[in-house]
């Protein structure tokens, strides 16, 4: 079935610090698994994905790790700053037997950092 | 370049009326998908138009329905009405040959409140 979750509902961190954001899939036959932020009255704001074949990748003060063999991602933020402060949600991104690709997200991570 | 925009921003209905959203898709995009994110929870894919044709649905009844203009814009309707439809609804947009995460960019929602 679909499903994407994550371990912790709320996360709060001191500002500087390094925030981890986990997440638990089960569908392993997505092609992308992505990080959304989104901020409140906002829409979803794309931070960065992995495909399926790697296991790290790195942006901007961000980096996501795909373990496939436990069916687990993760969001580090480094030197987390009071902007990072939002809802993080996980997805994953495939093809459907109708062709077209979907969105399957997670239920959110909410991070507040403190000054 | 504008993004993609949604209107109205927020909407009181009562239940069992019928109400009627809309989205126009950034610049270029000829893809629109619908979401609906209950209040604490992640999105969720309600349908997604190309070609003014509905290529694929989530698991949503047939009170939701969609419509997709020849300039690309979209409308979503729900019928009759119920407590439970009060959500964020969201409207993404794609281009169908570039169908990969960081392409797909997110209106920033309208608040449906059913009273």
């Amino acid at each position: 079935g679909e499903s994407v979750g994550l371990h912790l509902p709320t996360l709060s961190v001191q500002e500087g610090d390094n925030s981890i954001i986990n997440c638990a899939y089960s569908n392993s036959a997505s092609d992308y698994f992505i990080w959304y932020k989104q901020e409140s009255g906002k829409g979803p704001q794309f931070i960065i994905d992995i495909r399926s074949n790697m296991d790290k990748r790195q942006g901007q003060r961000v980096t996501v790790l795909l373990n496939k063999t436990v069916k687990h991602l993760s969001l580090q933020i480094a030197a987390t700053q009071p902007g990072d402060s939002a809802v993080y949600f996980c997805a994953e991104y495939g093809p459907t037997q109708g062709g077209s690709e979907k969105l399957v997200f997670g239920k959110g991570t909410k991070l507040t950092v403190n000054p | 370049d504008a993004g993609v925009t949604q209107s109205p921003t927020h909407l009181i209905k009562t239940r069992g009326q019928q109400v009627t959203l809309r989205c126009s898709p950034k610049s270029g995009h000829d893809t629109v998908s619908w979401y609906q994110q209950a209040l604490g929870q992640g999105p969720q894919f309600i349908f997604q138009y190309y070609e003014e044709e509905e290529r694929q649905r989530g698991n949503f009844p047939d009170r939701f329905s969609g419509h997709q203009f020849p300039n690309y814009s979209s409308e979503l309707n729900v019928n009759a009405l119920l407590l439970g439809d009060s959500a964020l609804y969201l409207c993404a947009s794609s281009l169908v040959n570039n169908p990969v995460p960081n392409e797909q960019f997110f209106g920033p929602g309208t608040r449906l409140t059913v009273l």
